[in-house]
Parts: C-alpha cells; sequence; structure tokens
C-alpha cells in the first residue's frame, strides 16, 4: 500500500521556468511533510519540510504548498536552473517519529 | 564532521552471500535507519534504532537483520543474499523526536547480487 502519492515521475522545464511536484498521503495522521532532493550517485538531502499549521512555506525559491483538506502538497522551485537538475522525493512522517514515507521520486530536468 | 559514513560504497555478492553494510555516524544521534532505494519504488524503511540496544523493523525487513550495540554504528546484515536485494541502501540518522528534527543520509551503498 503506497501512502504517498507521487507526480510525476519526471519533468522536463525549461531554465527559468516553474518546476511543480505533487503528492498526495492517505494516512491522517502525518503532519509532517519534508522534500529530499538527491544528486546521482548522493544520498539524499532535507530541501523544505511544512507542517499542516500552515498553507504554504518559502525558503527562496522553493515553496510548498499545502492541503489539508485534500491530503495534498507540492513542491514549486520557481527560476528553476540547470542545478536544480536532481530526483526529488516527498515524504510523510508523524512528527516527532522520524519514521518517514516516501513517495516514489520525480527526476526533474532543467534545459537550457 | 563526517555526518553519516558508510561502507562499502559499491558491492558485488553471490546469490547466497552473506554480507554486511557499515553505517556510522559522529552526530550523537539516537536515530538511525537503514532504507533501501530501487527505481519507481522511492525509499522504503527496512530497519531503525532508536537507541543503543533497541531496534525495530520497517516495511521491508525480511533477509535483513541490525543490531545497535553503540550510538554510533548501525550495521546492516545480508543473511543470505538473493538478486531481489540488489538495489541502493542508505543509512540514515537523527535526533529523536526534536522539533524541525533533519534526518541525515549517508551516500549510499550500491549492492549487486549475482
Amino acid at each position: 500500500q503506497q501512502q504517498v502519492k507521487q507526480s510525476p515521475q519526471s519533468l522536463i522545464v525549461q531554465k527559468g521556468g516553474i518546476s511543480i511536484i505533487n503528492c498526495a498521503y492517505e494516512n491522517t495522521a502525518f503532519d509532517y511533510f519534508p522534500w529530499y532532493q538527491q544528486f546521482p550517485g548522493k544520498g539524499p538531502a532535507l530541501l523544505i519540510a511544512i507542517r499542516p499549521d500552515v498553507s504554504e512555506k518559502k525558503e527562496g525559491r522553493f515553496t510548498i504548498s499545502f492541503n489539508k483538506s485534500a491530503k495534498q502538497f507540492s513542491l514549486h522551485i520557481m527560476d528553476s536552473q540547470p542545478g536544480d537538475s536532481a530526483t526529488y522525493f516527498c515524504a510523510a512522517s508523524v512528527f516527532g517519529n522520524e519514521k518517514l514515507t516516501f513517495g516514489t521520486g520525480t527526476r526533474l530536468t532543467i534545459i537550457p | 564532521n563526517a555526518g553519516v559514513t558508510q561502507t562499502p560504497k559499491f558491492q558485488v555478492l553471490k546469490t547466497g552471500q552473506s554480507m554486511t553494510l557499515q553505517c556510522a555516524q559522529d552526530m550523537n544521534h539516537e536515530y538511525m535507519s537503514w532504507y533501501r532505494q530501487d527505481p519507481g519504488m522511492g525509499l522504503r524503511l527496512i530497519h531503525y534504532s532508536v537507541g543503543a540496544g533497541i531496534t525495530d523493523q520497517g516495511e521491508v525487513p525480511n533477509g535483513y537483520n541490525v543490531s545497535r550495540s553503540t550510538t554510533e554504528d548501525f550495521p546492516l546484515r545480508l543473511l543470505s543474499a538473493a538478486p531481489s536485494q540488489t538495489s541502493v541502501y542508505f543509512c540514515a540518522s537523527s535526533y529523536v523526536r526534536a522539533p524541525g528534527n533533519t534526518i541525515y543520509f549517508g551516500e549510499g551503498s550500491w549492492l549487486t547480487v549475482v
């Protein structure tokens, strides 16, 4: 049973454009939603995270939008750059419980 | 500060062989875990530990064994390797129940079972 569904599987965006990756979850006990960025040959690294008491969190060019009623959250990358090319994973957990449930990943490619 | 260190980086095993993937962290984290990453399936939790002497199963524990004798180390043992265990393995660590917790991952161990 996949508790966190992520789409799209791959995404190609032009430099300067907006990259949008979507995730949906099923377990209503989840209350911590991080996004991880992974470059080839490296481990995932925390990019940005949100808790459901806010609908949006922004850090630089990266924004998480959260819709609690729809049980959906998304990552927006503004002014996408070639250096953003990586695989992005959404995840979910119960806050304070370190067991993360991951989405299946999105391979993002930014083209000049 | 080395963070989370995994060894070996690459390994080829024959079916039926056993081996241990090593993981060490120098951040004094209580929580350590092992994930496997397979194409199209994301990362799936194998085993985890919330402190020395305490381990528990994750989503896909079969065929793997762990122990946690020290805070720093959390080895993952493959008891009798099978081709289905061909994967990339990631060790991760964090503090336990800390607000805004960050889970840190190692760089991965690529395992091929032939």
